[in-house]
């Protein structure tokens, strides 16, 4: 059982709401990173950090932003939630070396933004 | 190949088959290839880490191929079962990221 949890599971915001996804992990990871997947598409890289104080921007551009001041946590925030913010989130983490080591997920979070 | 590809997008196999599913990705710089079992209202969970040439790896009645000359790796599932439906993710696994295909959803039908 991975040690990486996700709240909230489901998440319904109106439009211009701040909200912030929660990821922490257990398992003393350096790497995290931030998924977005919209229905029947690929998981799209939005956010990855190699440790404390690290962040940086993946594939995917995202109004999005994210943060990491302890390993455990990688919290996610978007500022003023839109409609188009609708989709699938979901965070993993993987140790450092992790080309050729296998990545942890969390459960997702569902947001819908109405 | 520019982006890792998966097919097919779907499938339904009943039970007792056997099936298999491709993904293909970038040659040039290959570090690993790593498949995932993603089952509705669970995490991706992980199969295989592929490294080298020629791997073939196996768990159960699952195991994997992997080609990285031609840029290609298969998954093959025995002697298929309901728990089995899930969708397979394939996704080619760099110094920094993990850059997925869309993956393939498997429905074992009883």
């Amino acid at each position: 059982e991975a040690d990486i949890y996700q709240t909230p599971r489901y998440l319904v915001i109106g439009t211009g709401k701040k909200i912030t996804l929660e990821c922490s992990q257990t398992m003393g990871h350096d790497k995290m990173y931030w998924y977005q997947q919209d229905p029947g598409m690929e998981l799209h890289l939005i956010h990855y950090s190699y440790g404390v104080n690290s962040t940086e921007k993946g594939d995917l551009s995202s109004e999005s932003t994210v943060s990491r001041i302890r390993t455990e946590h990688f919290p996610l925030t978007l500022e003023s939630a839109r409609p188009s913010h609708t989709s699938q989130y979901l965070c993993a983490s993987s140790e450092t070396g992790g080309e050729y080591t296998e990545a942890f997920f969390g459960q997702g979070t569902r947001l819908t933004v109405v | 190949i520019l982006n890792v590809e998966q097919s097919p997008q779907s499938l339904h196999v009943q039970e007792g088959d056997s099936t298999n599913f491709t993904c293909s990705f970038p040659s040039s710089n290959f570090y690993a290839l790593h498949w995932y079992r993603w089952e509705t209202a669970k995490s991706p969970e992980a199969l295989f880490v592929m490294t080298l040439n020629g791997d073939e790896k196996k768990k159960g009645r699952i195991s994997a191929t992997l080609n990285t000359k031609e840029g290609y790796s298969y998954l093959y599932i025995k002697g298929s079962q309901p728990e089995d439906s899930a969708t397979y993710l394939c996704a080619d696994a760099g110094t920094y990221k993990y850059i997925f295909g869309t993956g393939t959803r498997l429905k074992v039908l009883a």
